[in-house]
């Protein structure tokens, strides 16, 4: 069972333009979602995460939507440009002493100069 | 600050055979993560540490995976035998713990594995 749904599963966009990676979420339970972004060759590094307290968490040009009642959550990334071109995971977590990330499957985004 | 480290970065081994990946966290952290990443999918937590326990390996094939933590600070992945399907990326993570609550996971480089 997939817990956590990404999509699209690539997308391109034109520099400055804005990429938008979309997610969403089965278990109530799930209170805290990072967006992981990684390189070829690298591993997966933290970009941004909410707790469903706000509906929205903005840093730099990244973004991220998030609608409890519709178990949705979104990356907004604006202004993009080529250094942006990665994969992107979105996940989700319990966040208690022992919890741990169920990731989606990844949204490879290239942006072209 | 170090990230964390993990060798070898590229194996390549034929199936039966066994193959081992290291892993050195972070300095201070407690938890230490294990995932498997094939490609085109998101990682896939295989077990968890505190310390030098174990706090989650749901998804760990036991009877071909194993891992272990001595003394709470390295951990050593081995699989044997291996098979064609175990050809992926095995990511090293660890966090920090904090008022019980997991602080942020830092991945490490990953090991590319490649079974023939």
């Amino acid at each position: 069972q997939q817990q956590v749904k990404q999509s699209p599963q690539s997308l391109i966009v034109q520099k400055g333009g804005i990429s938008i990676i979309n997610c969403a979420y089965e278990n109530t339970a799930f209170d805290y979602f990072p967006w992981y972004q990684q390189f070829p060759g690298k591993g997966p590094a933290l970009l941004i995460a909410i707790r469903p307290d706000v509906s929205e968490k903005k840093e730099g040009r990244f973004t991220i939507s998030f609608n409890k009642s519709a178990k949705q959550f979104s990356l907004h990334i604006m202004d993009s440009q080529p250094g942006d071109s990665a994969t992107y995971f979105c996940a989700a977590s319990m966040n208690s002493g022992y919890s741990t990330l169920t990731f989606g499957k990844g949204t490879m985004l290239l942006v072209s100069p | 600050e170090a990230g964390v480290a993990q060798s070898p970065r590229y194996k390549i081994i034929e199936k039966r055979q066994s193959v081992a990946f290291w892993c050195n966290p972070i300095s201070g952290h407690a938890t230490l993560y294990w995932y498997q990443q094939i490609l085109g999918q998101g990682p896939k937590l295989l077990i968890q540490f505190q310390n030098n326990g174990v706090v989650d390996d749901s998804q760990l094939p036991k009877d071909r995976f194993s891992a272990e933590r001595l003394k709470g600070v390295d951990s050593t992945l081995k699989i044997q035998p291996a098979k064609l399907e175990d050809s992926a990326v095995y990511l090293c993570a660890s966090s920090a713990l904090a008022g019980g609550f997991q602080e942020t996971q830092y991945f490490g480089p990953g090991t590319r594995l490649l079974v023939l």
